[in-house]
């Protein structure tokens, strides 16, 4: 099994451009969710779905937008970028109850806005 | 509301040595604990989680945890560490009062010398 995957793997962007970050997930998960780390900060969630069709916002959304149309997928969006946004994303499915917490985790799209 | 707080940003060790990373956590309602490693340029990992029973918790790689209700702490151990543990260790909670979404520490970077 692929696990969660991401793309692409590094991004640089100028100041105001948009884009979008691809997640896929083949464990049939419930809960998706969208991290950013930065050093000295750990991971700070963005935003997360708890189903198909559902999303609600995390510690950080500001300046981002997610969507989640199929079960499998979940995408993150910067409609337009700012150099604050330069940090590494990470992208995680989970099951629900309990084990919510229990996340597995893509490897990380490198972002860098100039 | 959940929280966590790594106590130690960084924890240098000789090879061979016993290693113990600090994890205290708050919350007002019922917990579940998690342990995840990220080695350099990877996503997270889990390395154990204490969701009920016993309180001490065997993980991989020889790592252990234990859960403290009392003092609201839940240390990652290991008897003797390898140079291959070098890594950045994060520990999750995650309750009912945060929806069972995970709350990350910000980290504690494992460093293990020859």
């Amino acid at each position: 099994n692929a696990g969660v995957t991401q793309t692409p793997k590094f991004r640089v962007l100028k100041t105001g451009q948009s884009m979008t970050l691809l997640c896929a997930q083949d464990m049939n998960h419930e809960y998706m969710y969208w991290y950013r780390q930065d050093p000295g900060m750990g991971l700070r969630l963005i935003h997360y779905s708890v189903g198909e069709g559902t999303t609600a916002k995390g510690e950080v959304p500001d300046g981002y937008n997610v969507s989640r149309l199929k079960k499998q997928n979940f995408l993150l969006g910067l409609e337009s970028a700012a150099p604050s946004q330069t940090s590494v994303y990470f992208c995680a499915s989970s099951y629900g109850g309990a084990n919510t917490g229990e996340l597995f985790f893509g490897e990380g799209s490198r972002l860098t806005v100039l | 509301a959940q929280s966590v707080t790594q106590l130690d940003s960084q924890v240098p060790v000789f090879e061979e040595a016993p290693v113990e990373l600090r994890c205290n956590y708050s919350s007002s309602v019922s917990v579940y604990l998690f342990w995840y490693v990220q080695y350099p340029n990877q996503g997270l990992q889990l390395l154990l989680k204490y969701l009920s029973g016993s309180t001490l918790v065997k993980g991989i790689n020889g790592f252990e945890a234990e859960f403290n209700k009392s003092q609201t702490s839940f240390h990652l151990r290991k008897p003797s560490v390898h140079i291959s543990d070098t890594a950045e260790y994060f520990c999750a909670v995650s309750s009912s009062g945060g929806s069972y979404i995970p709350t990350f520490g910000r980290g504690t970077s494992l460093i293990v010398h020859p």
